[in-house]
């Protein structure tokens, strides 16, 4: 069993519609990192976070501690947004990173 | 934007080769990273530097080599590449401090 848990594995919505994707974390974190990677392959690091909650755009990251558990949320889903959504705990430094297998997103017109 | 950069991001070689994976930054981050992925799979470190004549192997057990002999680059090399090393490696490093990473484009490799 992954120390990341990740779900759904695949999601597809329609345009504007509100999407949450759940990471699950059975280590002690410092932070919690959640990654975009788009099909050319290259991630973009979209949210940092040990605690409380980050946003960014249409781009919402939670993070629960003490349920070990954190929720990316992406308001109004645009085409573009389709993708795979990386969740990676960090017990230390970036070197002690352990990632999530990914969900990946479709968003249809 | 990041600036950190991953080249080539295609190579396909015959078995035996020897390959070199370049990544350059331009961030001055001491701490960079190596991973390799499969198609479907998640990232897993295989080599790490926290700067300059500094570097550890990774989680992952890796036939590969890197060096650090500048802050702003560290490449990795297969002396001898094998169909077994056929695989996405992506380079990484992080700002001091905040820990926040960036990725570079990553470098598909296909050995035949």
């Amino acid at each position: 069993k992954n120390e990341v848990e990740q779900s759904p594995q695949n999601l597809t919505a329609q345009e504007g519609e509100f999407i949450t994707i759940n990471c699950s974390y059975s280590v002690g974190i410092s932070a919690l990192h959640w990654l975009q990677q788009h099909p050319g392959g290259g991630i973009v690091s979209l949210f940092m976070l040990s605690s409380g909650k980050k946003k960014h755009g249409r781009l919402i990251a939670t993070i629960n501690i003490q349920e070990k558990h954190s929720s990316l949320h992406i308001t109004a889903s645009h085409p573009r947004d389709s993708a795979v959504y990386i969740c990676a705990a960090s017990t230390g430094t970036a070197s002690k990173l352990t990632f999530g297998t990914g969900t990946r997103l479709q968003v249809t017109l | 934007e990041a600036d950190i950069y991953q080249t080539p991001r295609y190579l396909v070689i015959g078995t035996g080769k020897k390959i070199t994976l370049e990544c350059s930054q331009t961030m001055g981050h001491d701490k960079m990273y190596w991973y390799q992925q499969d198609p479907g799979m998640e990232l897993h470190l295989i080599h790490y530097s926290y700067g300059v004549n500094s570097t550890e192997k990774g989680d992952l057990s890796s036939e590969s080599t890197v060096s650090r002999i500048r802050t702003e680059h560290f490449p990795l090399t297969l002396e001898s590449a094998r169909p077994s090393h056929t695989s996405q490696y992506l380079c990484a490093s992080s700002r001091q401090g905040t820990g926040e990473l960036f990725f570079g484009e990553g470098s598909r490799l296909t050995v035949l």
